[in-house]
Formats: C-alpha cells, sequence, structure tokens
C-alpha cells in the first residue's frame, strides 16, 4: 500500500501568489482530512470529506483558503492570494473501514515569502 | 467539545531508563484515545488507540497506554528508550460519531534521548 501521497513537498512561494497542495489517499478510503500544523496553533483540522463531500470547514481559516475533492482519488487545498501567515506544514489524512483511525501524508511544508 | 493536554513541551530521559508522557483530556462523551508519533521532516504515525474493551493497550516499539476514565488520563509509556524513540509525540481525542470522527490533538511532547 503506497499510503497517503502529498505533494509537493516542499513550497516556497511570494505573498499573494496562489498555492496548490495536492492529496492522494489511501485507495478504499471515503474519508479525507486537512490539517495545518505552527509551532503558534500545533496541529488544527482545517477541513474533511466523506466520500467528496466536504462535511466540516468549520477549521478554515478564511475565504482566501479553499478545498475540493472532485473524485475518490484526489484532493486539493488552495490558497489564494497567500500570505506569510499561512507559512506552516499542510497534511492530509484519510480514513476507511477503521474509521477512527487516520493515516498521515507525509506533509507539505510551505513557506510563504 | 474536547480538549487535550499534554504535561511537558520537552521531556528528556537517557537510554534505558522509562518514558513517560503525560496526556489528560476533556470529552463530553466517551471518547476514542490515540497516541501518534512525528519523526522529523515525517508525517503522524499511529503508536497505539484505545476504542473499547481492554484499559491498558500495547502499540508498536514496545509503548503501552492506559486509559483511566477517573482521571480522565490516556498517559504512554515505554519501559526501556531507545535512542531512536526521539521525535514527538501527540495524543489525541475524537468522539465516537459513526460518521467520521475528528481528532482534537494535544499541543506534543518532544521527546530527547541521551546515551
Amino acid at each position: 500500500d503506497a499510503g497517503v501521497i502529498q505533494s509537493p513537498r516542499h513550497e516556497v512561494t511570494e505573498m499573494g501568489q496562489e498555492v496548490t497542495l495536492r492529496c492522494k489517499p489511501i485507495s478504499g478510503h471515503d474519508y479525507l482530512f486537512w490539517y495545518r500544523q505552527t509551532m503558534m496553533r500545533g496541529l488544527e483540522l482545517l477541513i474533511y470529506f466523506n466520500n467528496n463531500v466536504p462535511i466540516d470547514d468549520s477549521g478554515m481559516p478564511e475565504d482566501r483558503f479553499s478545498a475540493k475533492m472532485p473524485n475518490a482519488s484526489f484532493s486539493t487545498l488552495k490558497i489564494q492570494p497567500s500570505e506569510p501567515r499561512d507559512s506552516a506544514v499542510y497534511f492530509c489524512a484519510s480514513s476507511g473501514l477503521s474509521r477512527e483511525t487516520q493515516y498521515f501524508g507525509p506533509g507539505t511544508r510551505l513557506l510563504v515569502l | 467539545a474536547q480538549s487535550v493536554t499534554q504535561l511537558g513541551s520537552h521531556v528528556s530521559v537517557s537510554e534505558g531508563a522509562l518514558v513517560l508522557l503525560r496526556c489528560n483530556y476533556s470529552s463530553s462523551v466517551p471518547p476514542y484515545l490515540f497516541w501518534y508519533v512525528q519523526y522529523p521532516n515525517q508525517g503522524l504515525q499511529l503508536l497505539l488507540k484505545y476504542t473499547t474493551g481492554a484499559t491498558l493497550v500495547k502499540g508498536i516499539n514496545g509503548f503501552e497506554a492506559e486509559f483511566k476514565k477517573s482521571e480522565t488520563s490516556f498517559h504512554l509509556t515505554k519501559p526501556s528508550a531507545h535512542m531512536s524513540d526521539a521525535a514527538e509525540y501527540f495524543c489525541a481525542v475524537s468522539g465516537r460519531k459513526a460518521a467520521g470522527n475528528k481528532l482534537t490533538f494535544g499541543g506534543g511532547t518532544r521527546v530527547l534521548v541521551k546515551p
């Protein structure tokens, strides 16, 4: 099993640019979660999907952030426009039959200059 | 609402010594409880979890944790630390909803193992 795949692993961009983070969940998993990790705020849930439908986006910080899941094997998290305070590690996780266990990807380290 | 408190953001132990990481939670419903480990520049890996049944849970790499409802605690232990245990450890809680479980994480405890 390939596990959760995220791309890119590292992203450096300038303030105001659009950033798109990508995630491929484990095959057969029907839940997908996006988290953000920062020194100040720790690990925060941004949004999660069930069967490609967004269920809870209450953690999305503001309208600059958007997430989509066009099919069962792909999700994106987009930031437009990006700001320096968006610098963080963004994790994607998925879960399946064992609902309570989430499997995490390696993360995308984002730096906004 | 749920919350998790991990006592101590940094713990230093000698190789071969006991590792004890403390976790207390708050939940209005019986929770599921988890410990995850994060090695440098990697994602989170599940160490162990408590859902139902036996309150002493054994996980990977020799770690175990005990669910104590009366103390609302889920402390993580390992009898003998190894250099490879140096990492950051996160305690997490979720509700028992059948339709997906949102994880709430503690602040993490970074473990340093001294030779």
